[in-house]
């Protein structure tokens, strides 16, 4: 089975401040990780996936099998950087098709 | 324009009675997902396609039903709804079986 756990249902930081979103990660196999991000009352959109390894936004996320984490992080945050933040993987769980499991989501909000 | 959209935006409905929702994509996407978003339970998968008449279930399908007859159209049906069915349904396209997902903006339905 596969499952993604963010340990944070609220984040509260700063402008300016450094700020890491959790996600921890289980998966059998060899995981695809995104994060996906939310603004208020809108569609999903996807801001990072792992083989990329780009920076979005001034986000950045490293895979790290050795602790199955995949954290997000910023050095310095926007109040635009407000929004839920969610975790994914995409991974088989029985079968031949690839899902994407979804962690509960990380509340970021950005104070002045 | 994200090339999927959802219809109806909002909806609402009264127990017992049956209700479709309709995604409809215009990038000729193999795979297409229907969710749903909970507060304190993140996205979870309710079915999914995998081509023209091929569809599965996900971990939340009961009371769910899903038809796609067409490459663009993948209805959702509630065959009776329960005020347990109130959420925002969000539909999903990927290209790919492991690529990133595109939503679409969402369908909130409140069971009365």
């Amino acid at each position: 089975a596969q499952r993604v756990t963010q340990p944070e249902k609220l984040l509260s930081v700063f402008k300016g401040a450094p700020v890491e979103l959790k996600c921890n990660y289980s998966y059998s196999g060899s995981p695809e990780l995104f994060w996906y991000v939310q603004y208020s009352r809108q569609r999903l959109q996807l801001l990072l996936r792992h083989i990329s390894r780009e920076s979005i936004k001034g986000f950045t996320a490293d895979l790290n099998k050795g602790e199955t984490s995949f954290h997000l992080k910023k050095p310095f945050a926007q109040e635009e950087d407000s929004a839920m933040y969610y975790c994914a993987l995409s991974g088989r769980s029985g079968g031949s098709n690839y899902k994407l499991t979804f962690g509960k989501g990380t509340l970021l909000t950005v104070n002045p | 324009d994200a090339g999927i959209t959802q219809s109806p935006r909002h909806k609402v409905t009264e127990t017992g009675t049956p209700v479709t929702l309709r995604c409809h994509q215009t990038e000729n996407h193999r795979y297409m997902y229907w969710y749903r978003q909970d507060p304190g339970h993140g996205l979870r998968l309710i079915h999914y396609s995998y081509g023209v008449k091929d569809t599965d279930k996900g971990e939340v399908s009961d009371g769910y039903s899903v038809s796609r007859s067409k490459t663009e159209d993948f209805l959702l049906t509630l065959e009776s709804a329960t005020s347990s069915q109130t959420s925002v349904y969000f539909c999903a396209i990927s290209e790919s079986s492991g690529a990133g997902y595109t939503f679409g903006s969402g369908t909130r339905l409140t069971v009365v």
